[in-house]
């Protein structure tokens, strides 16, 4: 089972404009983290929140967490074509990394 | 630095059949998970290894059983291959159990 949802399913954006991808997921956690994976290869770490953070940055990448919502978002300002891959938010507790189904996120030069 | 390698990187086997995946971890890195991504969908978690024991595990059937060497590195098995085991599979290493994995870059299994 998949404990991270990401919403939207999908989305197409412009290059230059700013992207953002929200995760919901449903216990209690210890970090919540962000890959993109590029045309089914294997996945690239982006980010990692911890459950006592709220906003994480890392170059052109924003990260929230709300920990009483159960939820995160995902910013990527000045998006690039090179931008377009699927993004996954992974949850980690008591189990290693659940993932969500991912965001399919297109960049269109 | 070498990353995380994986092999082979294709393979299509027929129903019934038995595959062994490899993977060699990170260095330095001591923990290895495996996952199966379908198509469309995120990567599920198979088993962790550590100091050549499984770990923990997902809500896979004992067809699926793994190996760590004392190197570190990890192999993959399925017996009695179905169809619906075709999918991505993934390894994954990390220094600490839970903080950020370390992807390789996969093995498409086709199953026919």
């Amino acid at each position: 089972s998949q404990q991270g949802e990401e919403d939207p399913q999908a989305l197409s954006i412009q290059e230059g404009e700013n992207a953002t991808m929200n995760c919901s997921y449903k216990t209690s956690i210890n970090n919540l983290q962000w890959y993109r994976q590029n045309s089914g290869r294997g996945l690239v770490h982006l980010i990692l929140i911890r459950s006592n953070e709220r906003e994480k940055h890392s170059g052109r990448l924003r990260v929230t967490l709300d920990t009483s919502k159960k939820s995160s978002s995902l910013l990527i300002t000045a998006s690039r074509a090179a931008d377009t891959a699927s993004y996954f938010c992974a949850t980690s507790g008591n189990t290693p990394l659940v993932f969500g189904k991912g965001t399919r996120l297109s960049v269109i030069a | 630095d070498a990353g995380v390698t994986q092999s082979p990187t294709h393979l299509i086997k027929t129903r019934g059949q038995q595959v062994t995946l490899r993977c060699s971890p990170k260095s330095g890195h001591d923990t290895v998970s495996w996952y199966q991504q379908a198509l469309g969908q995120g990567p599920q978690f198979i088993f962790q290894y550590y100091e050549e024991e499984e770990r923990q595990r997902g809500n896979f059937p004992d067809r699926f059983s793994g190996h760590q060497f004392p190197n570190y590195s990890s192999e993959l098995n399925v017996n009695a291959l179905l169809l619906g085991d075709s999918a991505l599979y993934l390894c994954a290493s990390s220094s600490v159990p839970g903080e950020t994995q370390y992807f390789g870059p996969g093995t498409r299994l086709l199953v026919l």
